[in-house]
């Protein structure tokens, strides 16, 4: 089966600075996704991560705070800009295998501590 | 706003019972369900997914699905302490939503000795 890995696994920044965490598969993919997972609650979606192209981002969420990369079929990546200690979270990238069948299979994770 | 809907538990049951888990969701245009198991500080796991009304089987688990009435449900037969974990109920975003998945807030499951 494929892996996904995430880049860091956790890190602790402080208020104003910036964050990039990266995602890579070890196989090409067709749909790339990055959520956070605040604690003790479910996952929300960030944004589409599209290759080549602007990603497709979810209300209440904008590309100046978390602007997103994806250069090819196998790797993303997610800034988490000017954070502020309520962007402390678990930041997931999950990924679509096969087109059509919307199965999302998710990295590790990254979490993020904001002081 | 597309909804999904679980209870949050927890749901306590013995080693070796059944234990029911419940997902109720509101796009009535959804066609793709997904179960997925949470343990504490890990990421969540696919361990399910259902596309056609009636039952899915695989190995201890069975996953229901009953679109007319916007319910899927996750059965767990011979519970075992390692099943303790968070169950995690996903719909798709239905006609034009693309691929994108819903969540439901996730059942806290303890299978206790």
């Amino acid at each position: 089966s494929a892996v996904i890995s995430q880049k860091p696994s956790r890190d602790i920044c402080q208020r104003g600075t910036s964050l990039t965490i990266q995602c890579q598969v070890d196989s090409q993919v067709t749909m790339m996704f990055w959520y956070r997972q605040q604690p003790g609650q479910s996952l929300t979606l960030i944004a589409t991560a599209n290759q080549g192209s602007e990603a497709t981002y979810e209300s209440g969420f904008v590309i100046d705070k978390f602007p997103i990369s994806r250069p090819n079929l196998t790797f993303s990546t997610l800034t988490v800009s000017n954070m502020s200690p309520e962007d402390s979270s678990i930041y997931l990238c999950s990924v679509e295998f096969l087109a059509g069948e919307n199965e999302q299979y998710f990295g590790p994770g990254t979490r993020l501590t904001v002081t | 706003q597309k909804e999904v809907e679980q209870n949050s538990g927890p749901l306590s049951v013995p080693e070796g019972a059944i234990a029911s888990l419940n997902c109720t969701y509101s796009d009535r245009g959804s066609q793709s369900f997904f179960w997925y198991r949470q343990y504490s500080g890990k990421s969540p796991e696919l361990i399910m997914s259902i596309y056609s009304n009636g039952d899915k089987e695989d190995g201890r688990f069975t996953a229901q699905l009953n679109k007319a009435s916007q319910y899927v449900s996750l059965l767990i037969r011979d519970s075992q302490p390692s099943d303790s974990a968070t169950y995690l109920c996903a719909v798709d975003s239905g006609w034009g939503g693309g691929n994108k998945l819903t969540f439901g807030t996730g059942t806290q499951l303890k299978v206790e000795l």
